[in-house]
């Protein structure tokens, strides 16, 4: 079975602090992704990875930035957290798609950020 | 850019009813469809996807898909569905051969025993 896993599920952080979100999956795949879940809009891409190193942005990039300095790591930063971040986070991986298919995602748990 | 729409944001059925929900996205060419569901408490789990070949997808727990192209449609059914299928359902799609995937807003079933 695919695991994905997440550093925290609940997380209360102070508005300005900076505040890291951890990822691990252990099946190698490729791709990895964070999303932030809200009621009402669905998950929202806020950037992936497909590669070590490498990073592209989502829907929603700004006030994040990410971090993949291992295969089956992937990092999501919010430098100073602000209210607006309060949310929940979900991480996510998948096999890098190939020619003309492409690969379902992976799921953690998530994790609960309230910023006050 | 490619969007999904769920057409209901909240369902409210008795156990033993049929389900169908609507899916449809924005993307005219070819694509992998997918249904994810998320039980309360629980993580984002696949329900169940399209890829290619026979329109009519089944997946786990008795939950089926049918893919129309015509309707760009990816809808959700269930003929009777269960107390424990209360959860939140989420349709998603991606341009085949690529790794992202859109989300809809997702559609919040709840089945009363």
């Amino acid at each position: 079975d695919v695991k994905v896993t997440q550093s925290s599920r609940y997380l209360v952080k102070r508005t300005g602090e900076k505040v890291f979100l951890e990822c691990v999956q252990d099946m190698d795949h490729e791709n990895m992704f964070w999303y932030r879940q809200d009621p009402g809009l669905g998950l929202r891409l806020i950037y992936f990875s497909y590669d070590v190193k490498m990073k592209e942005k989502g829907d929603i990039p700004e006030g994040y930035s990410v971090s993949r300095e291992k295969k089956e790591r992937f990092s999501l930063i919010l430098e100073s957290a602000s209210t607006n971040q309060t949310s929940m986070y979900l991480c996510a991986s998948s096999t890098a798609a190939t020619g003309k298919s492409s690969y379902e995602q992976y799921f953690g748990p998530g994790t609960r950020l309230t910023v006050t | 850019a490619q969007s999904v729409s769920q057409h209901n944001h909240h369902v409210i059925l008795s156990e033993a009813a049929s389900l169908e929900l609507g899916c449809n996205y924005s993307y005219g060419g070819t694509v992998n469809l997918f249904w994810y569901v998320q039980y309360p408490g629980q993580h984002l789990q696949l329900l169940l996807k399209y890829f290619s070949g026979d329109p009519l997808v089944k997946g786990i727990k008795g939950f089926e898909a049918e893919f129309i192209k015509s309707k760009f449609s990816f809808n959700l059914r269930k003929p009777s569905v269960q107390w424990s299928d209360t959860a939140e359902y989420f349709c998603a799609v991606t341009r085949s051969g690529y790794s992202t995937l859109t989300f809809g807003k997702g559609t919040m079933l709840l089945v009363s025993p």
